[in-house]
């Protein structure tokens, strides 16, 4: 069946600008959580969702980040005023409970 | 909260040979334990995963060890090919009753695998 898919695969964007990347689980999944992974580091947790709740948004780093799952399939997650800090690559995953499978990730560079 | 700690950073073999990697967690309600491996550029797969209640698993040429009361585990990958050249993480997790937390991720061992 389909994996996790994610869009846009790449985007460049210019610093102080919006984005919004989308992530579409696996259908059925019920947990879909949100990654950040820098360049040679491990996947940092970001935000979580069990269908339409978001449960956990601890690892969000700053009020500029903000992520929705309004009808518990697909999720956006939208950075506003992009610094550079931001540029990394965003992987989304979806769960049925405790398996984790990963999207292709969007990879963020702002320049 | 949980902390994961993965050793080597990078570890080189020869085709043939056993490669091991090694995690520890700190979080002892920590329960779940999967191992992805990451192509470059690609998703995480992946590979093999145990739950507390076991203490090895075994799939083909890949095994993971569990030692509780140490808290750690390991992956072995016995008669390694050059396709199994990637980075390799370690995460830790919960799931009870139906919840289930997020991965905490080790920072990763890059495998080389030299034909």
């Amino acid at each position: 069946g389909a994996g996790v898919s994610q869009s846009p695969r790449y985007k460049v964007a210019k610093r102080g600008q919006d984005v919004a990347l989308r992530c579409d689980p696996i259908s059925g999944h019920v947990s879909l959580f949100w990654y950040q992974q820098a360049l040679g580091q491990g996947p940092e947790f970001l935000t979580y969702f069990q269908n339409e709740a978001q449960l956990d948004k601890s690892g969000l780093p700053s009020d500029r980040f903000f992520a929705e799952r309004p009808e518990g399939s697909v999720s956006t997650l939208k950075i506003q005023r992009t610094q550079q800090e931001d540029s990394a690559v965003y992987l989304c995953a979806s769960s049925p409970i405790e398996t984790q499978y990963f999207g292709p990730g969007t990879r963020l560079l702002v320049l | 909260g949980e902390n994961v700690e993965q050793h080597p950073s990078t570890l080189s073999v020869q085709e043939g040979d056993s490669a091991v990697i090694k995690c520890t967690y700190s979080d002892s309600a920590s329960n779940y334990f999967p191992w992805y491996k990451q192509e470059l550029g690609k998703r995480p797969q992946l590979i093999i995963d145990i739950r507390s209640n076991v203490g090895e698993k075994k799939d083909q040429r890949i095994a993971v060890t569990l030692n509780k009361t140490a808290k750690h585990f390991s992956l072995h990958i016995t008669e390694t090919q050059p396709e199994d050249s990637a980075v390799y993480f370690c995460a830790a997790s919960w799931a009870y009753g139906g919840s289930q937390g997020n991965l905490i991720f080790g920072k990763g061992t890059k495998l080389s695998v030299k034909p």
